[in-house]
């Protein structure tokens, strides 16, 4: 069975620095690699996926995604942290057949001006 | 939201009583699927469909029914709810080709007292 693993609860960045939010997965075959992100009071939006090729995949408000297959992680990063990005982070796998996905259970981005 | 929409938005109901929530999309997504939200739980998967009166079972599906009579349409019923059942619970669909990234309703935050 896959699962996913976001080993921080929350992770704390002063605005203008570069942040990474840790994911790790385990899964059979090839994943199928999401990030989402969930604002207050709110549903998750898409930030950005992995499905194949360049390992590292740019996605919406300037966040990105670094696949390393042998670590199976897929760590979200972002140059310049704002203090807009302040959220909960959610990664989440797909296994290479089936219609469903795995949540990890999310780390919260704090972003300190 | 990708245009769906849930309801109730919120409820408090009874231990005992049914609950059922509604998830409503208007671009003719083939799956559906429920989902609940819990502190340190992440997102778990209740049921999905994938198609019309087509539907399955998710990680944690005891104590819940689903019902897809139309496209549009996915109804999530709690037969008897229970004080464990308190939880926020999202809608999603799936995108169309083949990247398998979920969209996400607004959520519903059911408080069973």
């Amino acid at each position: 069975a896959q699962s996913v693993a976001q080993p921080e609860d929350q992770v704390n960045v002063a605005e203008g620095n570069p942040l990474t939010v840790k994911c790790t997965y385990s899964v059979s075959g090839n994943p199928y690699l999401f990030w989402y992100v969930q604002y207050p009071n709110r549903g998750l939006q898409f930030l950005l996926k992995y499905i194949t090729g360049d390992n590292l995949v740019k996605g919406s408000y300037g966040f990105e995604a670094e696949y390393t297959k042998s670590q199976t992680s897929f760590h979200l990063k972002k140059p310049s942290a704002l203090v807009s990005d302040s959220a909960l982070y959610f990664c989440a796998v797909r296994p290479n057949a089936g219609n469903m996905l795995t949540f990890g259970g999310g780390t919260r981005l704090m972003v300190k001006p | 939201d990708a245009g769906i929409t849930q309801s109730p938005r919120h409820k408090v109901t009874e231990t005992g009583t049914p609950v059922t929530l509604r998830c409503h999309q208007t671009e003719n997504h083939r799956y559906m699927y429920w989902y609940r939200q819990d502190p340190g739980h992440g997102l778990r998967l209740i049921h999905y469909s994938y198609g019309v009166k087509d539907t399955d079972k998710g990680e944690v599906s005891d104590g819940y029914s689903v019902s897809r009579s139309k496209t549009e349409d996915f109804l999530l019923t709690l037969e008897s709810a229970t004080s464990s059942q308190t939880s926020v619970y999202f809608c999603a669909i799936r995108g169309t080709g083949n990247t398998y990234e979920q969209y996400f309703g607004p959520g519903t935050r059911l408080t069973v007292t």
